[in-house]
């Protein structure tokens, strides 16, 4: 069965800075991945997915991920960090040719200092 | 579009309870899910529907939860009787059919299950 880690389950950073939050799956072959943020009090917006193709994926409010295959990892990366960045951040897994069932990781809380 | 509405959005119960949870999909979205979301974790799937028929409930406490979509729309997940674990988010989420396409998930807000 598939598996999603997110190592880390608070970040903080500075407004303006680089912001990295990792993702490692474990699967047998490349599934689909996704990103979701979630803000409190509200459901789950989808970011970015990876299906195929360019491993580097470009989502929205400026945000990117880069599909490694190699090292079994979909990171999610951003320039520079907004105050409204704030939130929580899920990296999921999807199997293909199969159901459409959604396996999430703990989640990354990340705090905006200003 | 409308999204994907849920009500209530907060609920508070005693353990032994029974409560009900309904959502009401996008319009035309075949492929309804409840995911179930504890407090510090990830969401996890408890329930998917294609049209009305349930194509995975494997991780559903059949002892204490049920879910029905009639007619192919609106959902509704009960749980019967409560137990203190079970206080969580429950978020139902739509997508248009199968394969890579139904992976374009719109969750609703949730309701936010209390069990004292």
């Amino acid at each position: 069965a598939q598996s999603v880690t997110q190592p880390d389950i608070h970040i903080t950073v500075s407004e303006g800075a680089s912001l990295e939050l990792r993702c490692n799956y474990s699967y047998g072959a490349t599934p689909y991945l996704f990103w979701y943020v979630q803000s409190p009090g509200q459901g789950l917006q989808l970011l970015l997915k990876y299906f195929s193709g360019d491993t580097l994926v470009q989502g929205i409010k400026g945000f990117e991920a880069e599909f490694k295959r190699s090292q079994s990892s979909f990171n999610l990366r951003k320039p520079s960090v907004h105050w409204s960045d704030a939130a929580e951040y899920f990296c999921a897994v999807g199997v293909r040719n199969a159901g459409n069932m959604l396996t999430f990781g703990g989640g990354t809380r990340l705090m905006v200092k200003p | 579009e409308a999204g994907v509405a849920q009500s209530p959005r907060y609920k508070i119960i005693e353990k032994r309870q029974s409560v009900a949870f309904w959502c009401n999909p996008i319009s035309g979205h075949a492929t309804l899910y409840w995911y179930q979301q504890i407090l510090g974790q990830g969401p996890k799937l408890l329930i998917q529907f294609q049209n009305n028929g349930v194509v995975d409930d494997s991780q559903l406490p059949k002892d204490r939860f049920s879910a029905e979509r009639l007619k192919g729309v609106d959902s509704t997940l009960k749980i019967q009787p409560a137990k203190l674990e079970d206080s969580a988010v429950y978020l139902c989420a739509s997508s248009v059919g199968r394969g890579a396409s139904g992976y374009g998930y719109t969750f609703g807000s949730g309701t936010r299950l209390t069990v004292v």
